[in-house]
């Protein structure tokens, strides 16, 4: 049973600095994984995917990467800003077949501070 | 706009009372699904549907039902719900099982009293 970790569950760190979220899982055997933000009450904004065959995706200051052989996967936020609060989440799709639901770690809570 | 529209997006009901929380995409995609975040649970699955009359239970699908009668929308019907099913809900599509990535509803917060 696939299982995703995010370590640490929150976070604070001053405006400007670079920082780097983590993300695990159990079974390598992934289809593709995605990083989702969610704000406070809202819905979850797709940030990256990263396909199984791909090391890395970046989209502006994001950059998400992926080791499938070690089940690590990191988000990588460069010269944060206090809009980038928000809550991570990390998301890995096992199979493209049969039940194609995604299995999601609890987050890491981002507090950027100004 | 490409999007996933869930309604309404709070309910507060009393235990027992049946309701349904709509789901509807515009994307054309084959594939829809419903969770639930709970805190320190993270999101889980309720139900799935991989087209049109084609559904199936996810990992915590007691006490709800679902049905996909037209490509676009997957409404998730609660029938007679209880306390412990409180909760933030959310709908989810996809196209090509998944090798595109998945849109989410804005959610809909549920409380049952």
């Amino acid at each position: 049973k696939q299982e995703v970790t995010q370590i640490p569950a929150a976070l604070s760190v001053p405006e400007g600095e670079n920082l780097v979220l983590n993300c695990s899982f159990t079974d390598s055997a992934i289809y593709n994984l995605q990083w989702f933000r969610q704000d406070p009450g809202k819905g979850l904004t797709s940030l990256l995917l990263i396909q199984s065959s791909q090391r890395e995706q970046t989209s502006g200051r994001l950059n998400a990467s992926l080791d499938k052989s070690s089940g690590r996967s990191t988000l990588y936020i460069a010269a944060s800003q206090p809009g980038d609060s928000a809550t991570y989440l990390c998301a890995v799709k096992v199979s493209n077949f049969g039940n194609e639901k995604l299995t999601f770690g609890t987050g890491t809570r981002l507090t950027i501070i100004p | 706009e490409a999007q996933v529209t869930q309604n309404p997006r709070y309910l507060i009901t009393v235990t027992g009372k049946k309701l349904t929380v709509t789901c509807s995409q515009n994307m054309n995609h084959e594939y829809m699904s419903w969770y639930r975040q709970d805190p320190g649970l993270g999101l889980r699955q309720i139900y799935y549907s991989m087209n049109v009359e084609v559904t199936d239970k996810g990992d915590v699908p007691e006490g709800y039902k679902v049905s996909r009668k037209e490509k676009r929308n997957f409404p998730l019907i609660l029938e007679s719900p209880s306390p412990n099913q409180t909760s933030l809900y959310f709908c989810a599509s996809s196209f090509n099982r998944g090798r595109y990535g998945y849109t989410f509803g804005s959610g809909t917060r549920l409380t049952v009293v």
